[in-house]
């Protein structure tokens, strides 16, 4: 199977820079997907890096290398209401294997 | 459109029980996937589909079936409910990008308690 490896917990304050590590096996990757997940409701995607490199989204920015099989989830100027689960998962053929996700508990 | 949507919310079954949570999309998705989701264990792949008619087992399959007999549909049926089988149950759809699976739209999710 694939291991996807991010931190189970990061705390961070408002207006603060955080960035989530996730680490993946190199074999068998077809892109790199971060999902935001609030508690208590479903997964909503964030952003998907197949190239090396930063993709910039607003707020949210996501870096791939794979050659390291190695990405983060940057999320500048954090909000109150970024406080959620961010999920990690690397793309396969016709699927997707997610990591455990990592809880952002943003603090005033 | 409604999006990715699920029945039922929420569900007690008592251990032995048998049911099924649907699930339906309106934007016309190949791809369909059944998750469930449990502390500390991210999100598992039950089973899934890339087409209608068609089913593939994904990462922890055992005490679960599934049919697509409708594009826009994938059931997922508990034969015989088991107190482990208690979860959160995502269903999502997605399309194609070249060939390889794209951006995950999510149900609600289904609470399911099997005592």
């Amino acid at each position: 199977g694939q291991n996807i490896d991010q931190p189970t917990e990061m705390t961070a304050t408002e207006g603060a820079i955080v960035q989530i590590n996730c680490t993946y096996q190199t074999s068998g990757f077809n892109g790199l997907f971060w999902y935001q997940q609030h508690a208590g409701e479903a997964p909503t995607f964030l952003s998907y890096n197949v190239l090396d490199g930063l993709e910039e989204k607003g707020r949210f920015s996501s870096f791939l290398s794979r050659s390291k099989g190695y990405s983060y989830l940057l999320l500048k100027e954090l909000q109150m209401k970024d406080s959620a689960s961010y999920l990690c998962a690397q793309g396969g053929y016709q699927k997707v294997t997610f990591g455990t996700g990592t809880k952002l508990q943003v603090i005033p | 459109n409604a999006g990715v949507t699920q029945t039922p919310k929420f569900r007690v079954l008592k251990t032995g029980q048998s049911m099924t949570l649907l699930c339906a999309q309106d934007m016309n998705h190949e791809y369909m996937y059944w998750y469930r989701q449990d502390p500390g264990m991210g999100l598992r792949l039950i089973h899934y589909s890339v087409g209608e008619g068609t089913t593939a087992k994904g990462e922890v399959p055992d005490g679960y079936n599934v049919s697509r007999l409708k594009k826009q549909n994938f059931l997922l049926g508990l034969e015989s409910a088991a107190p482990s089988q208690t979860s959160v149950y995502f269903c999502a759809s997605s399309y194609p990008w070249t060939g390889m699976i794209g951006e995950q739209y999510f149900g609600p999710g289904t609470r399911l308690t099997v005592t």
